[in-house]
């Protein structure tokens, strides 16, 4: 079974200009979640999904982040436009109903964002 | 507010020795715990969690973690430890039935066993 993956692993941009960055959950899996960890601080909770609708966002940081899962599998969060208290490393998690009532969720390998 | 304090950025430990991996944190009501590691240029796996029941839970790869309520800790240990246990760990809470749905997890313990 593949596990979480995410896309691109690695993005270097400047300040000012878009990125995308991508998640394919766990088929199956109806929880999606992310979450980043800036250089050497906490994991930070971004905001959950069920299916394809917006669970909980209270973690996103302001308005230039726009989270999508369109049909409830992929999801895209983009940064836009981007500033240097950005980059960081964007985890995707997901998880199945019963498993997300305890937390336990399956993550991906991360995205690092370097905003120059 | 829900928090988790790693208080170690970094573990150093012989190989064969046992380790502990310090983690306290803070929820108005109970919690829910968890232990991932992180391998390099991995994503996070999950180690264990403590849900209700026995303090002392039991994970992969030989790791186990004691829940104290009364020092709300719940520090990862594993008897003997093998370089293959070099990661970074991180300690994470959630609140049962609490409205929040993300995990609010530590900052990290960098785990290095010494051969």
């Amino acid at each position: 079974e593949a596990g979480v993956t995410q896309f691109p692993s690695h993005s270097v941009i400047e300040k000012g200009q878009t990125v995308t960055l991508r998640c394919d959950p766990i088929s199956g899996h109806d929880n999606l979640y992310w979450y980043r960890r800036v250089m050497g601080k906490e994991i930070k909770f971004l905001l959950h999904f069920v299916k394809e609708s917006k669970q909980d966002e209270s973690g996103m940081p302001n308005n230039r982040f726009l989270a999508e899962r369109t049909g409830g599998t992929y999801s895209t969060l983009k940064v836009q436009p981007a500033e240097l208290e950005d980059s960081g490393v964007y985890f995707c998690a997901s998880s199945n109903l019963r498993a997300g009532n305890t937390g336990e969720l399956f993550f991906g390998e991360g995205s690092r964002l370097t905003v120059l | 507010a829900q928090s988790v304090a790693q208080p170690e950025d970094q573990v150093n430990v012989a190989e064969g020795n046992p380790l502990t991996v310090k983690c306290t944190y803070s929820v108005s009501g109970n919690p829910y715990l968890f232990w991932y590691v992180q391998y390099p240029n991995r994503g996070l796996q999950f180690l264990l969690k403590y849900i209700t029941g026995d303090n002392l839970v039991k994970g992969s790869y030989g790791f186990e973690a004691e829940f104290n309520k009364s020092q709300t800790s719940f520090h990862l240990k594993k008897p003997s430890a093998l370089v293959s246990d070099s990661a970074l760990y991180f300690c994470a809470v959630r609140e049962k039935g609490g409205g929040a749905d993300g995990l609010t997890f530590g900052k990290g313990t960098h785990l290095i066993i010494q051969p």
